[in-house]
């Protein structure tokens, strides 16, 4: 089973709202990543967790928080967000973080700022 | 530095035609290659990756992709197009450790496929 899964599919916030996105997968990955993706771009990287912990953060602003609870969920917390921060967000994990290794994507959570 | 090329941000073909989708990268030590396909409303999907394994890769729905060495190149190729092979599909190069090891994309290519 390749799936990854992504809750909510959309989410709709006002910018004084605190919201979580969730990411879970059951395939013994140990890398686990979240990408922004605006319509027609290519995914950009946001955070990559390697082994439980932030290996890279994207010079990302702080109203975006990753946790990491475990080797098979990932959240992302947000706070104060502001309209340009609208997009499809995706999760992804590969077995291991490194060039050779496959990432598999969730299908995304559609994010509305308002 | 590394990066990735695709020529063509939009490409159009009728059901039953080649399907060619360009793809050149730029890489100073032996590359990784991918290609991801997108559909309206959903995630990445992967079609199939370059390991040096071989050159010719095949992958999933039909699609396979050659690794041109002398023509830094990773084009993909499906023989026929299905109408559901419209999506936007992206190449991607797996970076090095100057670049974090993280995918650097292409800008995608948006594939129509006309009846």
């Amino acid at each position: 089973d390749t799936e990854v899964t992504q809750t909510p599919k959309h989410l709709v916030m006002g910018m004084t709202n605190k919201k979580s996105l969730k990411c879970e997968q059951h395939m013994g990955h140990r890398a686990m990543y979240w990408y922004k993706q605006k319509a027609k771009k290519p995914p950009e990287l946001m955070f990559v967790y390697s082994y439980e912990k932030l290996s890279i953060n994207e010079s990302v602003p702080s109203r975006f928080s990753p946790e990491c609870p475990n080797s098979s969920l990932l959240n992302l917390h947000l706070h104060a967000l502001q309209p340009e921060d609208s997009a499809l967000y995706l999760c992804a994990s590969s077995l291991l973080q490194g060039q050779t290794y496959e990432q598999y994507f969730g299908p995304g959570t559609r994010l509305t700022v308002t | 530095a590394q990066s990735v090329t695709q020529l063509g941000s939009h490409v159009s073909v009728s059901e039953g035609a080649l399907v060619l989708l360009r793809c050149n990268y730029s890489s100073s030590v032996p590359p990784y290659l991918f290609w991801y396909v997108q559909y309206p409303n959903q995630g990445l999907q992967l079609l199939l990756k370059y390991t040096s394994a071989a050159t010719l890769v095949k992958g999933i729905n039909g699609f396979e992709a050659e690794f041109k060495k002398s023509e830094t190149s990773f084009h993909l190729t499906k023989p026929s197009a299905h109408m559901s092979d419209a999506a936007e599909y992206f190449c991607a190069v797996s970076g090095d450790a100057g670049n974090n090891r993280k995918l650097i994309w292409g800008l995608g290519t948006s594939l129509a496929v006309n009846p």
